[in-house]
């Protein structure tokens, strides 16, 4: 099966700028994922979806992160305005019906933020 | 305190040593235990995961899991060069879909040649 799909790879900005992520899970992963993860700590999980539902938001900085998943399949992380302290890599994962445990994470998009 | 701890190392060994790596925890919740491993510039891969307590193994790799401890630990047999990698364990919080995962920091291996 085709993996976690997740572009750009790489995304250079100036702080106050805005940039946007893109995640494609695996075909009949209805949960998908949005983890951030800073150099030297392990991923911290920003949004949860099942199908295009939110299950939990509770550690996306709203003010600034927004993401949605409209037709229950893609999903497009954003942040605007960007702030030094975002620069991480962004991996989008995904899991079956029931299988919280067994997440396939995409190569992630890596965002410097200047 | 967070609710999961790993020491970040770095842990360097020879090739064919037993590694041991380690996490401790702070929520008697948790119910399910996994280890990812992730190589540099990669997002992380299932290596095996656990359910409540006991051990587990797969090939060279061994998880064990001592509740009353609040302990997970990893043990790799023969390492080998590409077994380099950041290894990450990680706890489900909840159940069903709405669980979610919590990440230790991850521990940095290197197998010497």
């Amino acid at each position: 099966e085709a993996g976690v799909a997740q572009s750009p790879r790489y995304k250079i900005i100036e702080k106050r700028q805005s940039v946007a992520f893109w995640c494609n899970p695996i075909s009949g992963h209805a949960t998908l994922y949005w983890y951030q993860q800073i150099l030297g700590q392990g991923p911290k999980l920003l949004i949860q979806f099942q199908n295009n539902g939110v299950v939990d938001d509770s550690q996306l900085p709203k003010d600034r992160f927004s993401a949605e998943r409209l037709k229950g399949v893609d999903s497009t992380l954003k942040i605007q305005p960007a702030k030094l302290e975002d620069s991480a890599v962004y991996l989008c994962a995904s899991s079956r019906p029931g299988g919280a445990n067994v997440l396939t994470f995409g190569a992630g998009s890596r965002l410097t933020v200047l | 305190q967070k609710e999961v701890e790993q020491d970040p190392g770095p842990l360097s060994v020879p090739e064919g040593a037993i590694v041991s790596l380690n996490c401790t925890y702070s929520n008697s919740a948790f119910q399910y235990f996994m280890w990812y491993r992730q190589y540099s510039r990669k997002g992380p891969e299932l290596l095996m995961y656990t359910y409540s307590s006991g051990n587990k193994e797969d090939g060279r790799f061994t998880a064990q899991v001592d509740k009353s401890s609040k302990y997970i630990s990893l043990f790799i047999r023969d390492s080998q060069p590409s077994d380099s990698a950041t290894y990450l364990c990680a706890m489900l919080h909840g159940s069903g879909n709405t669980g979610k995962l919590i990440f230790g920091q991850g521990t940095t291996l290197q197998v010497k040649p």
